[in-house]
């Protein structure tokens, strides 16, 4: 089974502060995404990688940046916390090696407050 | 126009029904297409993944694409009140195959 950790299900910052939001996949996959999820607005891609040390931007990219320097490991950076980005951040990876396969894989999420 | 459009619900149906649950897209590239389901507090996961037109079907779930029309819809036969949840459809990007659009999620009520 594919295993997608995140490192907290709940955290709790301050407006200003600089926050990781680590995610660890275990099963080989080449590609890794973060999103973030509000009521009414769904999922919304905010970064996504496809191999170690790349990235591409998503649709949100304002305020946040990415690092990958592990396959198995992509980290969601808020290099200063704001209100705005309170919400539930939800890391993924699929295996685009086989089409069949390009299912996304999601990890328990972070419930992010920002105050 | 949002690329992945859903009814955002609640649509309710009583056990034992079908429930129907529809998504239009607006990138007539995409080749990939997907039904998530979400229950309250939790992550998505995968139902059906579909890549043709016409049906396919795995237990009570039927997904049926039409590409010429850009609608995908979703069918639960026989309905359970385990089947509440938040259904998402999603569709991959022409422009960067990896990259998964998803709609806002239809909210599904099965009512006893």
């Amino acid at each position: 089974d594919v295993k997608v950790t995140q490192s907290s299900r709940y955290l709790v910052k301050r407006t200003g502060e600089k926050v990781f939001l680590e995610c660890v996949q275990d099963m080989d996959h080449e590609n890794m995404f973060w999103y973030r999820q509000d009521p009414g607005l769904g999922l919304r891609l905010i970064y996504f990688s496809y191999d170690v040390k790349m990235k591409e931007k998503g649709d949100i990219p304002e305020g946040y940046s990415v690092s990958r320097e592990k396959k198995e490991r992509f980290s969601l950076i808020l290099e200063s916390a704001s209100t705005n980005q309170t919400s539930m951040y939800l890391c993924a990876s699929t295996d685009s090696r086989d089409r069949d396969t390009d299912t996304q894989y999601f990890g328990p999420g972070t419930r992010l407050t920002v105050l | 126009q949002k690329e992945v459009e859903q009814n955002s619900g609640p649509l309710s149906v009583p056990e034992g029904a079908i429930a129907s649950l529809n998504c239009t897209y607006s990138d007539r590239g995409s080749q990939s297409f997907f039904w998530y389901r979400q229950y309250s507090g939790k992550s998505p996961e995968l139902i059906m993944s579909i890549y043709s037109n016409g049906d396919k079907e795995d237990g009570r779930f039927t997904a049926q694409l039409n590409k010429a029309s850009q609608y995908v819809s979703l069918l639960i036969r026989d309905s359970q009140p385990s089947d509440s949840a938040t259904y998402l459809c999603a569709v991959n990007a022409y422009s960067s195959a990896s990259k998964i659009i998803f709609g806002s999620g239809t909210r599904l009520s099965i009512r006893p």
